[in-house]
């Protein structure tokens, strides 16, 4: 099975612009998450989607928005970028097996913003 | 709110000696509890999982590590340390199964020859 993936790997913005990143999920996993981890914050949540609702969301700003498609592929865009939000986003995907549950993640795309 | 801490953000062992990765975790109810590996420039890749049942979880490359919940520990082990898992190890917890993970700081193990 292949595993999870995120486009573009590497992208470089200017402050300002906006930035729309996709994950694409393990088949058959219905639930995407989405991650921002930096040197300073470490690991984030940002956000989940599941059956294209969203189901969780961190302490991000509304800048941070998601949304997940009918087969279960996820963009996140972040909307007038600040240098603060350089850093790597990783998109997971969730297989809930009864009592199982594990979350596989992309490799991420770092985001530089000058 | 529950809340993962890693002991330790620089360990360093010895080819061959005992690598020991140390995590507690502050939930008011049974969490699942996760470790993950990072190596540079990669995503996160699961080593092992604790849900429910046995204590003592084993997963890839050897780790394995043993939920305490007297302790609310989640420790991680591996007898005898190689050169390939020089990486970053991050503990995680979430109390159910809705997609958010709360991380640990991360551990950076380092291997020396």
């Amino acid at each position: 099975k292949a595993g999870v993936t995120q486009t573009p790997r590497y992208l470089i913005k200017t402050r300002g612009q906006q930035v729309t990143l996709s994950c694409s999920p393990i088949s058959g996993h219905r639930s995407v998450s989405w991650y921002q981890q930096t040197p300073g914050q470490g690991l984030q949540f940002l956000f989940e989607y599941f059956s294209e609702t969203q189901r969780n969301k961190g302490n991000f700003p509304g800048r941070f928005s998601g949304r997940q498609f009918s087969n279960s592929r996820s963009e996140m865009n972040v909307s007038t970028l600040e240098l603060g939000d350089s850093a790597l986003y990783l998109c997971a995907s969730s297989l809930v097996r009864g009592n199982s549950y594990e979350q596989y993640f992309g490799p991420g795309t770092r985001l530089t913003v000058t | 709110a529950q809340s993962v801490t890693q002991l330790g953000s620089h360990v360093s062992v010895s080819e061959g000696a005992l690598v020991l990765l140390r995590c507690n975790y502050s939930s008011s109810v049974p969490p699942y509890l996760f470790w993950y590996v990072q190596y540079p420039n990669q995503g996160l890749q699961l080593l092992l999982k604790y849900t429910t049942g046995a204590t003592l979880v084993k997963g890839i490359n050897g780790f394995e590590a043993e939920f305490k919940k007297s302790e609310t520990s989640f420790h991680l082990t591996k007898p005898s340390a190689h050169m390939s898992d020089a990486a970053e190890y991050f503990c995680a917890v979430t109390l159910n199964q809705g997609g958010k993970l709360i991380f640990g700081q991360g551990t950076e193990l380092s291997v020396k020859p």
